[in-house]
């Protein structure tokens, strides 16, 4: 069945540094992978997705991921984190029914000053 | 504005209640899903469905009703039978243009408390 991983459940990161959000997935074919964020008690909001092509999909508020199959990663950056970055991550897979998503169990992202 | 509208932000239920969360959305998308969120657990898939007059259950459907009558409109209810209801429930919609390859555009959500 298919599957998504987040390692880690909570990262802190100071503004103006870097970040890697980790994101490994369990798919026999080739996956459509998204990653979206979610600030407390709000909706998700989408930040970019991967269906096939470049491996380096660029995405909204200074993010991008890169696609490993080799790893059976999507791991999620951005090179310098902002005070408003601060929320929760999830990246998601489609399930193999090609019906509805499949959801990691989300990241949340602090930001110190 | 297009969007997703979800009522109430905040439900209470007493035991052995049935209660409906709301889900409209006027983006024109034939896809609608509910999903539950728990701390910690991510989003489950309760309910989706993909035309009007049309439903199919998600991973944790029992306890649950949906109904779709109205392209616009995917109600939740949540029934006596969910013995732990209490959760944050988002819905989201998305064209069928390119299937699941289409972005899910969320609500903002409703937090269902059990008093």
């Amino acid at each position: 069945a298919q599957s998504v991983t987040q390692p880690d459940i909570h990262i802190t990161v100071s503004e103006g540094a870097s970040l890697e959000l980790r994101c490994n997935y369990s798919y026999g074919a080739t996956p459509y992978l998204f990653w979206y964020v979610q600030s407390p008690g709000q909706g998700l909001q989408l930040l970019l997705k991967y269906f096939s092509g470049d491996t380096l999909v660029q995405g909204i508020k200074g993010f991008e991921a890169e696609f490993k199959r080799s790893q059976s990663s999507f791991n999620l950056r951005k090179p310098s984190v902002h005070w408003s970055d601060a929320a929760e991550y999830f990246c998601a897979v489609v399930g193999q029914a090609g019906t509805a998503l499949i959801f990691g169990k989300g990241t949340t992202l602090s930001v110190s000053s | 504005d297009g969007g997703i509208t979800q009522s109430p932000k905040y439900l209470f239920r007493k035991e052995g209640q049935n209660v409906t969360l709301s889900c409209e959305q006027n983006l024109n998308h034939d896809a609608m899903y509910w999903y539950r969120q728990d701390p910690g657990q991510g989003l489950r898939l309760i309910y989706y469905s993909q035309i009007v007059n049309d439903f199919q259950k998600g991973d944790i459907a029992e306890g649950y009703s949906v109904s779709r009558e109205k392209k616009e409109s995917f109600p939740l209810t949540v029934t006596s039978a969910q013995k732990n209801p209490t959760a944050f429930y988002l819905c989201a919609s998305s064209s069928r243009r390119q299937g699941i390859r289409e972005t899910q555009y969320f609500g903002p959500g409703t937090r269902l408390l059990v008093l």
